[in-house]
């Protein structure tokens, strides 16, 4: 069955650094593309970034681009959120989602999510 | 950006009551809307997708209609497991965006 598993989560000061990762199974990882969502406590989901199945192309928000790197290892089965320069606007539960089809920006699976704090 | 608006912010219904929610783009997306459940300390679960489409395994209560700025997510028959939030999420095209979200409780 398909299942995501993130991890990486956890506290760091702001200007730090962390990255995330998302252990994929059950699925061909490389047909798919893949995406980032956060949601800050009590608040609603945010589109964070997305990368083409290939890894060729990657999108991100305007809130992250710059600071936040999203890769995939293919021989991993692993999806990555590299962030730098933490905020404490960057609080959130970060989930990993997959597509439903070849790049259509459908979430149909997602990981249970895992929390990064950025506090003093 | 598109804008993805849902109205309402909350609601409170009886189980075995019919509710609408409705989300707004602000600008024609077709039919590239989708329809996500989430209840508290879970990840999100795809309930329609291309606005009208049913993801395998939800109960067909679920149903969607609309296309290019108007849509609607109406679940015919309130069970006690579908109080929960509802987001919307245009997927469009890049920046994706997601509606703020409606919060459903029991009366």
């Amino acid at each position: 069955q398909v299942q995501l598993v993130e991890s990486g989560g956890g506290v760091v000061q702001p200007g730090g650094s962390l990255r995330l990762s998302c252990t994929v199974s059950g699925f061909t990882f490389t047909n798919l593309g893949m995406h980032w969502v956060r949601q800050a406590p009590g608040k609603g989901l945010e589109w964070v970034s997305s990368i083409q199945h290939d890894g060729l192309y990657q999108w991100y928000s305007k809130s992250v681009k710059g600071r936040f790197t999203i890769s995939r290892a293919v021989s991993r089965n692993t999806l990555y959120l590299d962030m730098n320069t933490l905020r404490p606007e960057d609080t959130a539960v970060y989930y990993c989602a997959k597509d439903r089809e070849y790049n259509r920006r459908i979430f149909d699976y997602w990981g249970q999510g895992t929390l990064v704090t950025v506090s003093p | 950006d598109i804008q993805m608006t849902q109205s309402p912010s909350s609601l409170s219904a009886s189980v075995g009551d019919k509710v609408t929610i409705t989300c707004r783009a602000s600008q024609s997306i077709s039919t590239s809307l989708n329809w996500y459940q989430q209840k508290p300390g879970k990840a999100p679960k795809l309930l329609i997708y291309g606005a009208s489409s049913l993801q395998s395994g939800v109960p067909s209560r679920f149903s969607g209609s609309g296309s290019g700025t108007d849509f609607t997510l109406t679940v015919s028959s309130l069970q006690p497991e579908d109080f929960a939030s509802y987001y919307c999420q245009q997927s469009y095209t890049t920046p994706i965006t997601f509606g703020q979200g409606t919060r459903l409780d029991i009366k």
